[in-house]
Protein backbone atom coordinates (compact mmCIF):
# COMPACT_ATOMS: atom_id res chain seq x y z
CA UNK A 1 0.00 0.00 0.00
CA UNK A 2 0.88 3.56 -0.25
CA UNK A 3 3.65 5.02 2.81
CA UNK A 4 3.56 8.35 4.32
CA UNK A 5 6.80 9.56 6.15
CA UNK A 6 7.14 11.79 8.48
CA UNK A 7 9.83 13.77 9.90
CA UNK A 8 10.64 14.25 12.75
CA UNK A 9 8.95 11.31 14.81
CA UNK A 10 9.84 13.62 18.12
CA UNK A 11 10.70 16.84 18.45
CA UNK A 12 11.73 18.71 22.28
CA UNK A 13 11.88 22.16 21.94
CA UNK A 14 11.76 25.80 24.30
CA UNK A 15 9.29 28.31 24.12
CA UNK A 16 9.62 30.72 21.23
CA UNK A 17 11.33 28.43 18.71
CA UNK A 18 9.88 27.35 15.44
CA UNK A 19 9.20 23.53 14.49
CA UNK A 20 9.27 21.97 11.22
CA UNK A 21 7.72 18.68 10.18
CA UNK A 22 7.79 17.24 7.28
CA UNK A 23 5.13 14.64 5.19
CA UNK A 24 6.25 12.83 2.05
CA UNK A 25 4.12 10.73 0.24
CA UNK A 26 7.08 8.05 -0.45
CA UNK A 27 5.39 6.12 -3.89
CA UNK A 28 2.59 8.02 -4.80
CA UNK A 29 2.01 11.76 -5.83
CA UNK A 30 -0.23 13.41 -3.46
CA UNK A 31 -1.80 16.79 -4.75
CA UNK A 32 -3.37 17.21 -1.33
CA UNK A 33 -2.44 16.44 1.68
CA UNK A 34 -3.85 17.32 5.47
CA UNK A 35 -2.86 18.13 8.54
CA UNK A 36 -4.20 16.93 11.64
CA UNK A 37 -4.10 17.46 15.51
CA UNK A 38 -4.07 14.93 18.25
CA UNK A 39 -4.48 15.37 21.89
CA UNK A 40 -4.07 12.43 24.36
CA UNK A 41 -7.01 10.49 24.48
CA UNK A 42 -8.96 12.71 21.65
CA UNK A 43 -9.93 11.86 18.49
CA UNK A 44 -7.86 13.67 14.90
CA UNK A 45 -8.86 17.71 14.65
CA UNK A 46 -8.47 18.63 10.92
CA UNK A 47 -5.81 21.96 11.10
CA UNK A 48 -5.68 22.39 7.29
CA UNK A 49 -6.06 21.36 3.83
CA UNK A 50 -2.42 21.51 2.23
CA UNK A 51 -2.74 21.94 -1.89
CA UNK A 52 0.17 21.80 -4.30
CA UNK A 53 1.40 25.04 -5.20
CA UNK A 54 -0.92 26.98 -3.77
CA UNK A 55 -2.17 27.99 -0.62
CA UNK A 56 -3.68 26.11 2.57
CA UNK A 57 -7.23 26.15 3.61
CA UNK A 58 -6.95 26.42 7.30
CA UNK A 59 -10.34 25.38 9.41
CA UNK A 60 -12.16 28.05 11.44
CA UNK A 61 -9.92 28.56 14.85
CA UNK A 62 -6.61 27.80 13.10
CA UNK A 63 -3.96 30.43 13.23
CA UNK A 64 -2.15 30.39 9.78
CA UNK A 65 -0.05 32.96 10.96
CA UNK A 66 0.92 30.36 13.57
CA UNK A 67 1.09 27.15 11.62
CA UNK A 68 2.62 27.60 8.09
CA UNK A 69 2.22 25.25 5.74
CA UNK A 70 3.67 24.64 2.58
CA UNK A 71 3.44 22.34 -0.32
CA UNK A 72 5.88 22.90 -2.73
CA UNK A 73 5.97 19.43 -4.43
CA UNK A 74 3.64 16.63 -5.80
CA UNK A 75 5.48 14.64 -2.55
CA UNK A 76 6.20 16.91 0.09
CA UNK A 77 4.31 19.21 2.69
CA UNK A 78 5.48 20.99 5.33
CA UNK A 79 4.01 22.28 8.99
CA UNK A 80 6.09 25.01 10.52
CA UNK A 81 4.98 25.72 14.14
CA UNK A 82 6.07 29.38 14.58
CA UNK A 83 6.80 30.77 18.63
CA UNK A 84 5.76 27.67 19.62
CA UNK A 85 4.01 27.57 23.37
CA UNK A 86 3.25 24.79 25.63
CA UNK A 87 -0.18 24.68 24.51
CA UNK A 88 0.86 23.89 21.01
CA UNK A 89 2.11 20.35 22.31
CA UNK A 90 0.30 17.83 20.63
CA UNK A 91 1.17 14.78 18.72
CA UNK A 92 0.72 16.36 14.79
CA UNK A 93 -0.44 13.80 12.33
CA UNK A 94 -0.41 14.37 8.15
CA UNK A 95 -2.18 12.60 5.53
CA UNK A 96 -2.10 11.76 1.71
CA UNK A 97 -4.58 11.65 -0.52
CA UNK A 98 -3.84 8.77 -3.29
CA UNK A 99 -5.94 8.98 -6.20
CA UNK A 100 -3.34 7.13 -8.82
CA UNK A 101 -5.18 3.83 -7.87
CA UNK A 102 -8.54 4.04 -9.80
CA UNK A 103 -9.84 6.90 -7.93
CA UNK A 104 -10.64 4.79 -4.64
CA UNK A 105 -9.82 8.31 -2.33
CA UNK A 106 -7.63 6.80 0.10
CA UNK A 107 -5.83 8.70 2.51
CA UNK A 108 -2.58 7.19 4.02
CA UNK A 109 -1.58 8.89 7.28
CA UNK A 110 2.07 9.56 8.28
CA UNK A 111 3.39 8.13 11.33
CA UNK A 112 2.94 11.15 13.37
CA UNK A 113 5.35 13.68 15.19
CA UNK A 114 5.27 14.20 19.04
CA UNK A 115 5.90 17.90 19.48
CA UNK A 116 6.77 18.91 23.24
CA UNK A 117 7.30 23.04 24.06
CA UNK A 118 8.97 23.29 26.87
CA UNK B 1 -19.46 21.86 8.52
CA UNK B 2 -19.74 17.87 8.70
CA UNK B 3 -20.15 16.73 12.11
CA UNK B 4 -19.52 13.46 13.35
CA UNK B 5 -21.24 11.65 16.14
CA UNK B 6 -19.21 8.21 17.26
CA UNK B 7 -21.25 5.37 20.18
CA UNK B 8 -20.27 3.91 22.40
CA UNK B 9 -16.79 5.87 23.34
CA UNK B 10 -15.82 2.61 25.52
CA UNK B 11 -16.85 -0.59 24.68
CA UNK B 12 -15.66 -3.94 26.55
CA UNK B 13 -16.46 -7.60 25.18
CA UNK B 14 -14.89 -11.02 25.91
CA UNK B 15 -13.06 -12.57 23.28
CA UNK B 16 -15.49 -14.45 20.35
CA UNK B 17 -18.20 -11.79 21.19
CA UNK B 18 -19.06 -9.14 18.35
CA UNK B 19 -18.43 -5.73 18.54
CA UNK B 20 -20.56 -2.92 17.29
CA UNK B 21 -19.47 0.43 16.55
CA UNK B 22 -22.05 3.22 15.20
CA UNK B 23 -21.55 6.55 13.87
CA UNK B 24 -23.68 9.28 12.23
CA UNK B 25 -22.88 12.37 9.93
CA UNK B 26 -24.56 15.42 9.44
CA UNK B 27 -23.32 16.10 5.47
CA UNK B 28 -25.68 14.63 3.19
CA UNK B 29 -22.67 15.15 0.15
CA UNK B 30 -20.50 12.94 2.09
CA UNK B 31 -19.73 9.84 -0.12
CA UNK B 32 -17.33 7.87 1.81
CA UNK B 33 -16.84 6.73 5.06
CA UNK B 34 -14.10 4.99 6.31
CA UNK B 35 -12.68 3.56 9.58
CA UNK B 36 -9.23 3.55 11.05
CA UNK B 37 -7.80 1.60 13.87
CA UNK B 38 -4.85 3.46 16.42
CA UNK B 39 -3.01 2.14 19.01
CA UNK B 40 -1.46 4.13 21.52
CA UNK B 41 1.12 6.35 20.12
CA UNK B 42 0.66 5.11 16.84
CA UNK B 43 -0.87 6.28 13.45
CA UNK B 44 -4.16 5.62 12.19
CA UNK B 45 -4.48 2.68 10.20
CA UNK B 46 -7.23 1.89 7.72
CA UNK B 47 -8.95 -0.99 8.25
CA UNK B 48 -12.16 -0.73 6.15
CA UNK B 49 -14.02 1.44 4.12
CA UNK B 50 -17.20 2.03 2.36
CA UNK B 51 -18.84 4.30 -0.43
CA UNK B 52 -22.08 5.79 -0.63
CA UNK B 53 -23.02 3.34 -4.04
CA UNK B 54 -22.71 0.60 -1.54
CA UNK B 55 -24.78 -0.67 1.20
CA UNK B 56 -22.90 -3.21 3.11
CA UNK B 57 -19.14 -4.29 2.87
CA UNK B 58 -17.48 -7.56 4.51
CA UNK B 59 -13.75 -7.84 5.00
CA UNK B 60 -13.05 -11.48 7.10
CA UNK B 61 -14.54 -10.45 10.55
CA UNK B 62 -14.81 -6.77 9.55
CA UNK B 63 -18.05 -5.73 7.97
CA UNK B 64 -19.42 -1.97 7.48
CA UNK B 65 -22.66 -0.83 6.26
CA UNK B 66 -24.20 2.31 5.50
CA UNK B 67 -27.57 3.83 5.40
CA UNK B 68 -27.35 6.62 3.86
CA UNK B 69 -31.20 8.30 3.96
CA UNK B 70 -30.57 7.95 7.77
CA UNK B 71 -26.85 9.16 7.35
CA UNK B 72 -25.16 6.58 10.27
CA UNK B 73 -23.19 3.73 9.85
CA UNK B 74 -21.60 1.42 11.62
CA UNK B 75 -18.63 -1.15 12.13
CA UNK B 76 -19.11 -4.80 13.12
CA UNK B 77 -16.26 -7.05 14.38
CA UNK B 78 -17.11 -10.75 14.97
CA UNK B 79 -14.98 -13.20 16.37
CA UNK B 80 -13.07 -10.37 18.64
CA UNK B 81 -9.75 -11.05 19.40
CA UNK B 82 -7.48 -9.31 22.50
CA UNK B 83 -5.37 -7.76 19.44
CA UNK B 84 -8.94 -5.89 18.20
CA UNK B 85 -7.99 -3.95 21.13
CA UNK B 86 -7.36 -0.31 20.49
CA UNK B 87 -9.06 2.75 19.59
CA UNK B 88 -11.92 3.17 16.74
CA UNK B 89 -12.31 6.26 14.48
CA UNK B 90 -14.89 7.09 11.97
CA UNK B 91 -15.03 9.49 9.26
CA UNK B 92 -16.71 10.84 7.01
CA UNK B 93 -15.15 12.99 3.68
CA UNK B 94 -16.58 16.63 3.26
CA UNK B 95 -16.15 18.04 0.05
CA UNK B 96 -13.09 19.09 0.22
CA UNK B 97 -11.69 15.52 0.53
CA UNK B 98 -10.24 15.97 4.33
CA UNK B 99 -11.86 13.63 7.44
CA UNK B 100 -13.85 14.87 9.71
CA UNK B 101 -13.61 12.08 12.87
CA UNK B 102 -15.94 10.78 15.24
CA UNK B 103 -14.51 11.15 18.94
CA UNK B 104 -12.98 7.60 18.82
CA UNK B 105 -14.35 3.94 20.69
CA UNK B 106 -12.26 2.28 22.96
CA UNK B 107 -12.40 -1.09 22.12
CA UNK B 108 -11.19 -3.71 25.19
CA UNK B 109 -11.50 -7.09 24.12
CA UNK B 110 -11.01 -9.68 26.82
CA UNK B 111 -9.79 -13.15 27.16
Amino acid sequence: GAVVSQHPSRVICKSGTSVKIECRSLDFQATTMFWYRQFPKKSLMLMATSNEGSKATYEQGVEKDKFLINHASLTLSTLTVTSAHPEDSSFYICSARDVTSGGTDTQYFGPGTRLTVL
Amino acid sequence: GENVEQHPSTLSVQEGDSAVIKCTYSDSASNYFPWYKQELGKRPQLIIDIRSNVGEKKDQRIAVTLNKTAKHFSLHITETQPEDSAVYFCAAENSGYALNFGKGTSLLVTP
